[in-house]
């Protein structure tokens, strides 16, 4: 089975552009959740997705916004790029949003420069 | 709020020899930590979970962490180092069940 792919892989823009990030989950998972990856830094939690609808959303501006599809494929966009932007986008899945016993499986991310 | 401290960013470290990667946590009520290792171009990877089950945990590739709750500590070990352990380390709590807070990382390096 494949695992949690995204795309693309690296991506460059200018500031003040839009950007869609694109997020498969792995087959029967429900849940999709997004985290910003700044160089030298750990990941940090921007959104999560399950069965369509926002479940939780991390310390993000509004130029950030995120939706699942019936397919329980995502889809991130930022808006206004600015430079602070640039970092590696993660995207994980799980089967469901609130078990303890749950694993999340991460996809390997798409790098984001602004320039 | 939670949050976890990754006392060292940078660990050296022959081959063959043991390895401790440090971590402390803060949580107002018992936490569920992991670690997660991420080596370069590749997804992160669980290498192990504490929930509350048993103290020492055991997870893949032969790591594991001691949960001490009076230190709030969960420090990973290795007995010994191979040259494919260097990667990235990231010691993480979770707030709720799919929102992870991660720490800053410990980047893992093993010389021959």
């Amino acid at each position: 089975d494949a695992g949690v792919t995204q795309s693309p892989t690296h991506l460059i823009k200018t500031r003040g552009q839009h950007v869609t990030l694109r997020c498969s989950p792995i087959s029967g998972h429900k849940s999709v959740s997004w985290y910003q990856q700044v160089l030298g830094q750990g990941p940090q939690f921007i959104f999560q997705y399950y069965e369509k609808e926002e479940r939780g959303r991390g310390n993000f501006p509004d130029r950030f916004s995120a939706r699942q599809f019936p397919n329980y494929s995502s889809e991130l966009n930022v808006n206004a790029l600015l430079l602070g932007d640039s970092a590696l986008y993660l995207c994980a899945s799980s089967r469901l949003m609130n078990s303890e016993n749950e694993k999340l499986f991460f996809g390997s991310g798409t790098q984001l420069s602004v320039l | 709020a939670q949050s976890v401290t990754q006392l060292d960013s940078h660990v050296s470290v022959s081959e063959g020899t043991p390895v401790l990667l440090r971590c402390n946590y803060s949580s107002s009520y018992s936490p569920s930590l992991f670690w997660y290792v991420q080596h370069p171009n590749k997804g992160l990877q669980l290498l192990l979970k504490y929930t509350s089950a048993a103290t020492l945990v055991k997870g893949i590739n032969g790591f594991e962490a001691e949960f001490k709750k009076s230190e709030t500590s969960f420090h990973l070990t290795k007995p010994s180092a191979h040259m494919s352990d260097a990667a990235e380390y990231f010691c993480v709590v979770s707030e709720s069940y799919n929102k992870l807070i991660f720490g800053a990382g410990t980047r893992l390096a093993v010389h021959p």
